[in-house]
């Protein structure tokens, strides 16, 4: 059975410093990745999707990184704003099948 | 294309009563996916549906709770004589079709949610 693990679960930084979330995962047999920011009380808008073939993606600021074989991917936020505070979750979805594993997701905080 | 409707957005239910929760998924997209998430957790896939079939309802509880995905209108959760523990948010995703095949481009889209309280 596949979990997923963030670390941490919340982590607060003042503004322009660069930000790391951890993911990990136990089995390496996925498909793909992905990234996804929850604000509260709203719904999911996915951020990056890494196939499992990819080492990493990149959208402007965003850019994260996937090692299949050691189970982890990590998402780095530079220099963040405040408008980057919310809940970041990682999913991944197993090979040959469809349904995504969510971790608990990492609530960051930018403080101005 | 407005994306996938959940509504209500919140519903508060006291113990006993039948909450139902509605999923218009995005224009085009025939395959849905009812997802929970309990306070402080991840969310856990509950159900898969296309019109008119469940393909796949291996996470949903066995007793009080049902979805649909009729020919016409939205799809519904249905969760009969709530419980406290229902309390959470149940999120719906849509496809054009099922994910579980090689194209990566075939990712779900989700809703912004509906938040079940059970008083």
């Amino acid at each position: 059975k596949q979990e997923v693990t963030q670390i941490p679960a919340a982590l607060s930084v003042p503004e322009g410093e660069n930000l790391v979330l951890n993911c990990s995962f136990t089995d390496s047999a996925i498909y793909n990745l992905q990234w996804f920011r929850q604000d509260p009380g709203k719904g999911l808008t996915s951020l990056l999707l890494i196939q499992s073939s990819q080492r990493e993606q990149t959208s402007g600021r965003l850019n994260a990184s996937l090692d299949k074989s050691s189970g982890r991917s990590t998402l780095y936020i530079a220099a963040s704003q405040p408008g980057d505070s919310a809940t970041y979750l990682c999913a991944v979805r197993p090979e040959g099948d469809y349904k995504l594993s969510f971790g608990a997701g990492t609530t960051v905080t930018v403080r101005a | 294309n407005a994306g996938v409707m959940q509504n209500p957005r919140h519903l508060v239910r006291r113990r006993g009563q039948e909450a139902r929760l509605r999923c218009s998924p995005m224009k085009g997209h025939s395959h849905v996916y009812w997802y929970r998430q309990l306070p402080e957790e991840g969310l856990k896939f509950m159900v898969y549906l296309q019109k008119e079939n469940i393909i796949d309802e291996s996470g949903m509880p066995k007793e009080r709770f049902s979805a649909e995905f009729p020919k016409e209108g939205p799809s519904i959760l249905r969760i009969q004589q709530v419980v406290r523990g229902d309390s959470a948010a149940y999120f719906c995703a849509s496809s054009p079709r099922n994910t579980g095949g090689d194209s990566g481009a075939n990712v779900l889209t989700f809703g912004a949610g509906s938040r079940l309280t059970v008083l």
